[in-house]
């Protein structure tokens, strides 16, 4: 399996405090990503990273940001949580080796309940 | 319309059974296609990746068409273990993203 974690694995936390999430990789990975799963939604894609330092926006961004200081961590906070952001978060990873197909591997996720 | 689309199912089978899922993504510029597995309550993981001229891999078998923007997955021989969400996921011509389908859903039954 690829070396990706993350923590906290589940939280729980009151509506308006922050919250961050970290994903840590071992395999030095150049592309990072924060997915958010829903029930009737899938996957999204809420932001990624392409480098230290370099982030950008997916689809589903507004209430979160994002930091990479180091290859191997990328941080997800919530700023003020809402109870919307109530989800699954997973954290990926992918080499950009990839001519094509170069797989993203996943950590476990997190769960994140907003009250 | 979403990016990519599939058909949430659930697809119940036999154990035995061939069954088929279907995906179709909208960007015709996308560069590649991939089946992701996903098992309740964890991680997706990939299963296969999906080539131009079409790949198998054991029970898997896996389709492009890119005329018509849809990819396939057939698996034969259903096993009980082969109950999961099955997520259709394609990657973007840039290359540096990844878009999900809401994912099928199989249940093989004894």
């Amino acid at each position: 399996d690829a070396g990706i974690t993350q923590s906290p694995r589940h939280k729980v936390t009151e509506t308006g405090t922050p919250v961050t999430l970290r994903c840590h990789q071992t395999e030095n990975h150049r592309y990072m990503y924060w997915y958010r799963q829903d029930p009737g939604h899938g996957l999204r894609l809420i932001h990624y990273s392409y480098g230290v330092k370099d982030t950008d926006k997916g689809e589903v961004s507004d209430g979160y940001s994002v930091s990479r200081s180091k290859t191997e961590d990328f941080l997800l906070t919530l700023e003020s949580a809402t109870s919307s952001q109530t989800s699954v978060y997973f954290c990926a990873i992918s080499d950009d080796r990839g001519r094509g197909n170069t797989e993203a591997f996943f950590g476990q996720g997190t769960r994140l309940t907003v009250v | 319309r979403k990016e990519v689309e599939q058909d949430p199912g659930p697809f119940n089978v036999p154990e035995g059974a061939t069954v088929a899922f279907n995906c179709t993504y909208s960007n015709s510029a996308s560069q590649s296609f991939f089946w992701y597995r996903q098992d309740c309550r964890k991680e997706p993981k990939l299963l296969m990746s999906v080539y131009s001229s079409g790949n198998e891999d054991g029970r898997f078998t896996a389709q492009l068409n890119r005329a018509s923007q849809y990819i396939s997955l057939l698996i034969r021989d259903s096993k009980l273990s082969d109950s999961a969400t099955y997520l259709c996921v394609v990657r973007n011509n840039a290359g540096n993203m990844l878009t999900f389908g809401g994912g099928t859903r199989l249940m093989v039954k004894p």
